[in-house]
């Protein structure tokens, strides 16, 4: 099993609707979550963070963390054309204090204007 | 603060030359991270370091990869004799670790687009 799975897409979401993306891992001692918004032919950046259970929200962006179904995700409110990317989960497994972080191969989303 | 800077941008050479990649953590950070992505595999964890000290170089595929941090704000990738399959995306990533609440994540370099022909 992958540690960080997520469905390759494309998802196809009209702008105005939410988007919804999903995520599951295997390392059930994982401690510390992301997403990372990727720009076709740039850098990975990070758009949210969440260490516990339940939804945590910044703007229009809610990542939603259930750690007993090993499952992450995240929400976009109001998807805007500019919100296409390929969207990268990743999870820091901390086995043995470990700092490195595991991602996933990403989904990628297009907003249909 | 100027970012993780990684250099060159783009990267042409023939297969055997040796290639060496090269990055600028931010200041102050004191977690390096270099990454290969592609298509097939998405972003792999080649090696990292703690204070200027590889922790975990588990991901580096084989022999022709070496990886050296001589200070805080610097590290370089080497690949010798360079093959067609390492053609990649090479990023560099850094951070400041585990804090309080957990892990804060990384930021990354603009990445080294690697071609080896």
């Amino acid at each position: 099993q992958k540690e960080v799975e997520q469905n390759s897409g494309p998802l196809s979401v009209p702008e105005g609707a939410i988007a919804s993306l999903n995520c599951t891992y295997s390392d059930r001692g994982s401690q510390s979550f992301f997403w990372y918004r990727q720009y076709s032919g740039k850098s990975p950046e990070l758009i949210m963070f969440i260490y516990s259970n339940g939804d945590k929200e910044d703007g229009r962006f809610t990542a939603q963390l259930n750690k007993a179904s090993q499952y992450v995700s995240l929400l976009i409110r109001d998807s805007q054309p500019s919100d296409s990317a390929t969207y990268l989960c990743a999870v820091n497994p901390r086995r043995n204090r470990d700092d490195k972080i595991i991602f996933g191969k990403g989904t990628r989303l297009h907003i249909l204007p | 603060d100027a970012g993780v800077i990684q250099s060159p941008r783009h990267e042409v050479t023939e297969m055997g030359q040796e290639v060496t990649l090269r990055c600028k953590p931010i200041s102050g950070h004191d977690y390096l991270f270099w990454y290969r992505q592609t298509m097939m595999r998405g972003l792999e964890l080649l090696i990292y370091f703690n204070n200027n000290v590889p922790i975990d170089d588990s991901g580096m595929p084989e022999d022709r990869f070496s990886a050296k941090m001589p200070n805080a704000s610097f590290s370089t990738l080497k690949i010798q004799p360079s093959e067609p399959r390492d053609s990649a995306v090479y990023f560099c990533a850094s951070s400041t670790g585990t804090g309080r609440l957990g892990y804060y994540g990384y930021t990354f370099g603009s990445g080294t687009r690697l071609t080896v022909v």
